[in-house]
């Protein structure tokens, strides 16, 4: 079985664009979490969708946006970016509550100049 | 919230027992992850406890007491390859379900020979 995949695996923008990550889970998995990870604050959680829902959101800026679409695959988008933005972003899978173990994605490495 | 404290770096010999620990101040609980990351991947799963007590699993065990906040990892047998970030993560229970992780910053763990 596939794992997560993650696209593109790097990217480099200046500030003030936007930029659009894509995350495919594991097939059957209908849970997709998005969590930025950077060596000060380490992993921290963005939001999960679930069944094309927003389900949890974490304390990031209305900036931070995501979707998720019928076959689970997920989106996350980032607009007018700052600096402060650099960072690895990390997406998530699982099954389903009763199964909450999570399935993370090789990420996305943003580097906003 | 959530506050997760484990120790920033460790280093034991190989063929040693290591114990990571990880305590949590938490508003609620819903399980508690013990995840690996080495270096430049993703973290993968290790463990998830949500009631009190130890699961073993190969050369790794995972202890949770939840009337003290308090978890840990033993890791056996050390091999080399065990040398990674060792991440503790506390799901919340969010009234609506799913899977919102918080992250501990991590334990750096060194195996020397």
């Amino acid at each position: 079985k596939a794992g997560v995949t993650q696209t593109p695996r790097y990217l480099i923008k200046t500030r003030g664009q936007q930029v659009t990550l894509s995350c495919s889970p594991i097939s059957g998995h209908r849970s997709v979490s998005w969590y930025q990870q950077t060596p000060g604050q380490g992993l921290q959680f963005l939001f999960e969708y679930f069944s094309e829902t927003q389900r949890n959101k974490g304390n990031f800026p209305g900036r931070f946006s995501g979707r998720q679409f019928s076959n689970s695959r997920s989106e996350m988008n980032v607009s007018t970016l700052e600096l402060g933005d650099s960072a690895l972003y990390l997406c998530a899978s699982s099954l389903s509550e009763d199964f909450p173990e999570q399935f993370f994605g090789p990420g996305t490495r943003l580097t906003v100049l | 919230g959530q506050n997760i404290d484990q120790p920033t770096e460790m280093t034991a010999t190989e063929g040693a027992i290591v114990q990571i620990n990880c305590t949590y101040q938490t508003s609620g609980f819903n399980g508690l992850f013990w995840y690996q990351q080495h270096a430049g991947e993703a973290p993968t799963f290790l463990s998830y406890n949500v009631l009190d007590g130890l699961e073993e699993k190969g050369r790794f065990s995972s202890f949770l007491s939840r009337s003290k906040g308090y978890s840990y990892l033993l890791l056996k047998e050390l091999q080399m390859k065990d040398s990674a970030s060792y991440l503790c993560a506390v799901r919340d229970p969010v009234g609506g379900g799913g899977n919102k992780l918080t992250f501990g910053t991590g334990t750096q763990l060194k195996v020397e020979l």
